[in-house]
């Protein structure tokens, strides 16, 4: 199973900051998404990133938010200006790539996660 | 993508089984049924997937009648660490979002 780790675990920052949440999937995967997850609330879709481009982005993903893959390995997610609203758990989800056998249609790996507190 | 509507809560004892059904009237011919599982803190987790009839694997099982509108998640025997939140999503062909809803807070109790 691809492994997925983020960075850091735990991310305490002050309104109006700005905040870089990494990903490193372990293996080469082709696709990478951005999800959060408000506390006590559903798994929302923020972002989809494809040879090295956006493919498709939310609502939520609004002009405060940028992904980029800044070395070919890290998959970075910025807010440029954090808001209290923003806090949440951020996870990184990866698809495709390496070995396809037996791999499910659209299946999906997440990391561990970032729980983001906005103070 | 078809929505998804699945009880919010259940409960079971350990040594159970445990059945968790997911309607999905408007699933498209393309659509397959994807069951993900959540443990707090930590990240979704894909569990099962199917098209139609029956699959199984080491952890559940999965049951599609043939109008495919609904589909039934199995767990056998559930333990305490099968407490979880259990996801129903439909998925299309291809590298696309998943789209979760509130899902299936499963309690398992000794």
């Amino acid at each position: 199973e691809p492994e997925v780790t983020q960075t850091p675990s735990h991310q305490v920052t002050q309104m109006g900051q700005e905040v870089i949440l990494r990903c490193v999937p372990i293996s080469n995967h082709l696709y990478f998404y951005w999800y959060r997850q408000i506390l006590g609330q559903k798994v929302e879709f923020l972002v989809s990133f494809y040879n090295n481009e956006i493919s498709e982005k939310s609502e939520i993903f609004d002009d405060q938010f940028s992904v980029e893959r800044p070395d070919g390995s890290n998959f970075t997610l910025k807010i440029r200006s954090t808001k209290l609203e923003d806090s949440a758990m951020y996870f990184c989800a990866i698809e495709g790539g390496g070995d396809p056998s037996g791999r499910a249609m659209n299946e999906q790996f997440f990391g561990p996660g970032t729980r983001l507190t906005v103070l | 993508l078809a929505k998804t509507t699945q009880p919010i809560s259940m409960d079971s004892y350990e040594g159970q089984e445990v059945n968790i059904t997911c309607s999905h009237n408007n699933i498209a011919t393309n659509d397959y049924i994807t069951w993900y599982q959540q443990f707090p803190s930590q990240g979704p987790r894909f569990i099962i997937q199917g098209y139609k009839t029956k699959v199984t694997n080491e952890v559940a099982s999965l049951f599609i009648p043939a109008d495919r509108k609904s589909s039934t998640l199995s767990l056998p025997r559930v333990s305490l660490s099968d407490t979880a939140v259990y996801y129903c999503l439909v998925v299309a062909g291809g590298y696309n979002k998943l789209i979760f809803g509130a899902g299936t807070r499963l309690a398992v109790h000794p």
